[in-house]
């Protein structure tokens, strides 16, 4: 397994455009998350998978975000009517949730940047 | 609001010392913290973890200790070497594991 993918690795879109990224985990992993990450910050939680399941979904995230797991394999996060405040990198992050740490493996990320 | 905290930007040190990354976190709630290190145009990766019933956990090069009377952890990086220039980011999360924070990282250049 060569790890976490994203797909774009880079998106330019103008304001008011939907756009839709892609994460393919490790395949064994059942856990699956969302990050956004701004220059200069950590990455923020957006939301978080358990196989197909969405079982946490940032209190932060608008009403223009959704993300899917059909089949609990691959995800996807879509962003509606975007806005020049997201432009951020967008990071997939997949663990098994097994063991006590969590450790996750992050993805590449898919840098937005909205005119 | 901001759950955990890195308060230094920056941290350079010379090759072959001790680097040590500071991080601070407001909830005691916290079961388990994290490092990660994040190169350049990379996804950040996983470092270390300690749990919150743990003061030290230790791992070739890598130490982290954990204070959680002042809500307080570090990593100690011994010897430092050129290869360990890059961002460094802490993170905790509660017993399920569904929600990561993260702190605002702190980037580290050694000096050869």
């Amino acid at each position: 397994d060569t790890g976490v993918s994203q797909d774009p690795r880079h998106k330019i879109t103008k304001r008011g455009q939907n756009v839709t990224f892609r994460c393919d985990p490790i395949s064994e992993h059942n856990r699956l998350y969302w990050y956004r990450q701004t220059l200069g910050q950590g990455p923020e939680f957006l939301t978080y998978f358990q196989n197909e399941a969405q079982l946490e979904k940032s209190r932060l995230l608008s009403d223009r975000f959704s993300a899917e797991r059909p089949k609990g394999s691959f995800s996807t996060l879509e962003i509606q009517r975007t806005e020049q405040g997201d432009s951020a990198m967008y990071l997939c992050a997949s663990s098994t949730g097994l063991g006590s740490a969590y450790e996750q493996y992050f993805g590449p990320g898919t840098r937005l940047t909205v005119t | 609001d901001q759950q955990v905290k890195q308060n230094s930007p920056s941290l350079s040190v010379q090759e072959g010392r001790i680097s040590i990354l500071n991080c601070d976190y407001t909830n005691s709630m916290f079961d388990y913290f994290l490092w990660y290190k994040k190169y350049p145009a990379e996804g950040p990766t996983f470092l270390i973890s300690i749990s919150s019933i743990k003061d030290k956990n230790e791992d070739g090069r890598f130490t982290v200790f954990l204070n959680k009377s002042a809500k307080h952890l570090s990593l100690h990086i011994v010897p430092s070497q050129p290869g360990d220039s890059a961002v460094y980011f802490c993170a905790a999360t509660f017993d399920t594991g569904n929600q990561f924070y993260f702190g605002t990282g702190t980037s580290l250049t050694v000096i050869p």
